[in-house]
């Protein structure tokens, strides 16, 4: 039969377009973010992180923006390239030494 | 390459068996980690190794058995384990435990339970 799990949710974007990758914490008082980017058949790699005492963050092609009043946190890819086709997944902790709780991830997929 | 080898890449391995996952890092690094990914759900911490002592163990069935001899090698042993056991298995490491931000994951060890 079926089996029922979670759908990942994608996004599907033109080679050269931006990209936005959204995500949602769980936890008020998480006090810091990272950002991973999972290629097929390889480990997450770390690209960009946050302190909360910060509401932007730029990379080289990246930018971070954490809004703490609705628990937001999203991931801007300029000019994205195929190279950035991958699953990006969000992490939260408090007090950088806690827990690291990953969000589910997002599946980038860049057309050319 | 991210400086966290993982072997074996693939294991299938049948529900009486026992094998080791193994992972070894070259970054000098002090804590060590295991995490499983399953489809399409998050990343799970399984245990927590900072200089060589288990500091987390994340409610984890004990058919899964770990072991850090050193900073620098950390090993999963698996016996009777289950077919939902099946999941690929990522080996991670930070200069502390202090820094669990700045992971550095291997590529993982992709299991198979039959």
């Amino acid at each position: 039969g079926e089996s029922v799990g979670l759908h990942l949710p994608t996004l599907s974007v033109q080679e050269g377009d931006n990209s936005i990758i959204n995500c949602a914490y769980s936890n008020s008082a998480s006090d810091y973010f990272i950002w991973y980017k999972q290629e097929s058949g390889k480990g997450p790699q770390f690209i960009i992180d946050i302190r909360s005492n910060m509401d932007k963050r730029q990379g080289q092609r990246v930018t971070v923006l954490l809004n703490k009043t609705v628990k937001h946190l999203s991931l801007q890819i300029a000019a994205t390239q195929p190279g950035d086709s991958a699953v990006y997944f969000c992490a939260e902790c408090y007090n950088q030494g806690g827990k690291l709780i990953f969000g589910q991830g997002t599946e980038l997929s860049v057309k050319p | 390459e991210t400086g966290v080898t993982q072997t074996p890449r693939h294991l299938v391995m049948g529900m009486t068996n026992k094998k080791s996952l193994k992972c070894e890092q070259h970054l000098g690094h002090n804590a060590m980690y295991w995490y499983k990914q399953s489809a399409k759900k998050p990343l799970e911490l399984m245990f927590v190794y900072n200089f060589k002592e288990q500091t987390e163990n994340n409610s984890v069935p004990s058919r899964f058995s770990p072991e850090c001899p050193n900073s620098s090698h950390l090993f999963l042993h698996l016996h009777t384990l289950q077919p939902e056991d099946s999941a690929l298995y990522l080996c991670a490491s930070s200069q502390d435990r202090r820094n669990t931000g700045e992971l550095f994951f291997g590529e993982g060890s992709r299991l198979t339970v039959l």
